[in-house]
């Protein structure tokens, strides 16, 4: 149970062009997921908290328009880097907060190269 | 502020041994809770273990304890009998009750690795 999918894995794409990463939760309805950054052997970076039918909370320092946040439902919120440049390579990871468990659990993580 | 340490960049562990992990946090919230993640090369971050700020004992999941110490504010990790395939990134993360986000605040990190 507690399953978290990711779309795609990974993904390479030109400068200038818009990416959308799906995050689903399989086995498990969440109201809440989140949207985190994370550059090589640091930690994660919480970017935004996705809530179902209602605009994303972004985290100080992070573009909305650069990084646009849907959750159309109660299991998938999908996250569009806009106008992609070089310095959005990155692992962006999301993770979805099941209600039973109160716990975070993770999707596999989409790595994003921008050439 | 809230704040969640890691002070231990990297670790290595003998096969078949035990190893502790370290975490303090610091939180003014009565009410939270403590987590740790491994998060392997291949990058997916998999949950071990949960304490409940409240809660009266040490968690347990399998080979994975979490040796809670409130008033020291420490939620170390404990893997005994180590394995190879426990060498990855250990992450600990802390979510506060009365923030009502729900959102977790992460170490730094920890890199271990087994050795055989």
């Amino acid at each position: 149970g507690a399953v978290v999918s990711q779309h795609p894995s990974r993904v390479i794409c030109k400068s200038g062009t818009s990416v959308k990463i799906e995050c689903r939760s399989l086995d498990f309805q969440a109201t809440t997921m989140f949207w985190y950054r994370q550059f090589p052997k640091q930690s994660l970076m919480l970017m935004a908290t996705s809530n179902e039918g209602s605009k994303a909370t972004y985290e100080q320092g992070v573009e909305k328009d650069k990084f646009l946040i849907n959750h159309a439902s109660l299991t998938l919120s999908t996250l569009t880097v806009t106008s992609a440049h070089p310095e959005d390579s990155s692992f962006y990871i999301c993770s979805a907060r099941s209600i039973s468990t109160d716990t975070q659990y993770f999707g596999p993580g989409t790595r994003l190269t921008v050439l | 502020a809230q704040k969640i340490t890691q002070t231990q960049p990297g670790m290595f562990v003998q096969e078949k041994e035990a190893v502790t992990l370290d975490c303090t946090y610091d939180t003014s919230d009565p009410s939270y809770g403590l987590f740790w993640y491994k998060q392997p090369s291949s990058g997916e971050m998999i949950f071990l273990i949960y304490q409940g700020s409240y809660d009266q004992q040490n968690a347990t999941e399998g080979r994975y304890s979490l040796n809670f110490q409130k008033a020291r504010k420490s939620a170390n990790l404990v893997i005994s009998a180590s394995q190879l395939g426990d060498s990855a990134m250990y992450f600990c993360a802390m979510r506060e009750a009365y923030s009502g986000t729900y959102k977790y605040i992460f170490g730094t990190g920890t890199r271990l690795k087994v050795l055989a």
